[in-house]
C-alpha cells in the first residue's frame, strides 16, 4: 500500500531533550517536506527536500533539522525541544512536477 | 501566493448536495485550484485539482467560472463520513518549493 508513515505517532517530552520524528514514503517520491499544524494557523511549512541530499527552509524553520540521505526517508529533528513547539506535525511526499501530496498521519507532540 | 477565502463553517444533512465556494481574486494566470480534505487527527488528502471550466472525479465536482476569482467544491449526496475539514489551495504551476498554504478552511458537519 502506497503510504507515507511517520513515527511517533504521540510523543511527550521534557525541554531540552534531543528528539527525532522519523517519516518515510514507499512511492519513491523525490519531494517530501514537514508541516506543523497548530490552531487558528493552519498548516505551516517547516523544511522541504526536492531530491536525496537537497533540503531548504519553509517558512518556521528555526528550531528544526533535517536530513535527507536516503530518498524514502526525511526525517525530523529538534535538537533542543522548546514548549513552542507543542503542535501537530505532518510529513508529506510528492512526486517531482506535482502538486499533489501525500500526507503522513501525524505526531502529536508535547514539549514540558 | 493569492489568498484564498471559504466559509468557516457550514451544516448540511445526509443525502444533499453541498457546495462550499472559494474566492481567489487574485488568482494568476499560471495558477491552479486545488482542494484538500482533512478528518479530525488525520493530514491533509488531495480531492481535486483545476484550471477553468468544470473537473469532476469520484469523489467530487469542481466549478471554476471564466473569471477564475472563485471555485466552487461540490459534494454530491453528503454521508456522514463527509465530515470534515475541507481546505482551497490556489498553487502555481511552476512552484518550486512545492509548499502548500493552507488557510482555516471549511469545517463541514454532516447530521443524519
Amino acid at each position: 500500500e502506497a503510504q507515507v508513515t511517520q513515527n511517533p505517532r504521540y510523543l511527550i517530552t521534557v525541554t531540552g531533550k534531543k528528539l527525532t520524528v522519523t517519516c518515510s514514503q514507499n512511492m519513491n517520491h523525490e519531494y517530501m517536506s514537514w508541516y506543523r499544524q497548530d490552531p487558528g494557523l493552519g498548516l505551516r511549512q517547516i523544511y522541504y527536500s526536492m531530491n536525496v541530499e537537497v533540503t531548504d527552509k519553509g517558512d518556521v524553520p528555526e528550531g528544526y533539522k533535517v536530513s535527507r540521505k536516503e530518498k524514502r526517508n526525511f526525517p525530523l529533528i529538534l535538537e533542543s525541544p522548546s514548549p513552542n513547539q507543542t503542535s501537530l506535525y505532518f510529513c508529506a511526499s510528492s512526486l517531482a512536477g506535482t502538486d499533489t501530496q501525500y500526507f503522513g498521519p501525524g505526531t502529536r507532540l508535547t514539549v514540558l | 501566493l493569492a489568498k484564498t477565502t471559504q466559509p468557516i463553517s457550514m451544516d448540511s444533512y445526509e443525502g444533499q448536495e453541498v457546495n462550499i465556494t472559494c474566492s481567489h481574486n487574485n488568482i494568476a494566470t499560471n495558477d491552479y485550484i486545488t482542494w484538500y480534505q482533512q478528518f479530525p487527527s488525520q493530514g491533509p488528502r488531495f480531492i481535486i485539482q483545476g484550471y477553468k471550466t468544470k473537473v469532476t472525479n469520484e469523489v467530487a465536482s469542481l466549478f471554476i467560472p471564466a473569471d477564475r476569482k472563485s471555485s466552487t467544491l461540490s459534494l454530491p449526496r453528503v454521508s456522514l463520513s463527509d465530515t470534515a475539514v475541507y481546505y482551497c489551495l490556489v498553487i502555481p504551476w511552476d512552484t518550486g518549493r512545492r509548499a502548500l498554504t493552507f488557510g482555516s478552511g471549511t469545517r463541514l458537519q454532516v447530521q443524519p
